[in-house]
């Protein structure tokens, strides 16, 4: 299958900074990434569709200006934690299609741990 | 509101029987259907998908049945094998509303016991 790359596997943060996570489709263009973040033993909640070249569209209850969604190029979108607090600790997971009716394709996930 | 529903958080099947993996959804526009593989950090694993015009789909050990009327699919992994031990997530997408994004279920924990 598609091999979609994310960077870094694990990071820790202190409270108050931001952080950088980066998707990456290695091997076929994405058009839509879609982030996503999971707490422990819980379900895989879709947070924003990342499109190319123009702004990412949020689900109900995600901040826009606190997850910051770029997706510069066919190959990479990036989600930039803001202002990191405790709270935010979790693990974030991208994914990608190689086409509009295929099925996605996900990165490895980031252990996001603010302390 | 929880549209895919994984009720049985874990599930633990002798090697070489089959595993029985179900899950439950309430929004009828849904119409594909997939199943993932997720292993400790990391991210999950596509195995198997499903649309709607079908009520079965086949891949090696790994069988997915959709029964519509029910609102209701499972997977079928003949026979488990160990390294087949990992939570497994179903996911359902409405594409004939144009929209491609997926709802995940909560996840059932496969255990294959040697």
């Amino acid at each position: 299958g598609a091999v979609v790359s994310q960077h870094p596997s694990r990071v820790i943060c202190k409270s108050g900074t931001s952080v950088k996570i980066e998707c990456r489709s290695l091997d076929f263009q994405a058009t839509t990434m879609f982030w996503y973040r999971q707490f422990p033993k819980q379900s895989l909640m879709l947070m924003a569709t990342s499109n190319e070249g123009s702004k990412a569209t949020y689900e109900q209850g995600v901040e826009k200006d606190k997850f910051l969604i770029n997706h510069a190029s066919l190959t990479l979108s990036t989600l930039t934690v803001t202002s990191a607090h405790p709270e935010d600790s979790s693990f974030y997971i991208c994914s990608a299609r190689t086409g509009v009716n295929t099925e996605a394709f996900f990165g490895q996930g980031t252990r996001l741990t603010v302390v | 509101d929880q549209q895919v529903k994984q009720n049985s958080p874990s599930l633990s099947v002798q090697e070489g029987r089959i595993s029985i993996l179900n899950c439950d959804y309430t929004n009828s526009m849904f119409d594909y259907f997939l199943w993932y593989k997720k292993y400790p950090a990391e991210g999950p694993t596509f195995l198997i998908s499903i649309s709607s015009i079908k009520d079965k789909n086949e891949d090696g050990r790994f069988t997915v049945f959709l029964n519509k009327s029910a609102k209701h699919l499972s997977l079928h992994i003949v026979p488990s094998q160990p390294g087949d031990s990992a939570v497994y997530f179903c996911a359902a997408s409405a594409r004939g509303s144009g929209t491609y994004k997926y709802i995940f279920g909560t996840g059932t924990r496969l255990k294959v016991l040697a």
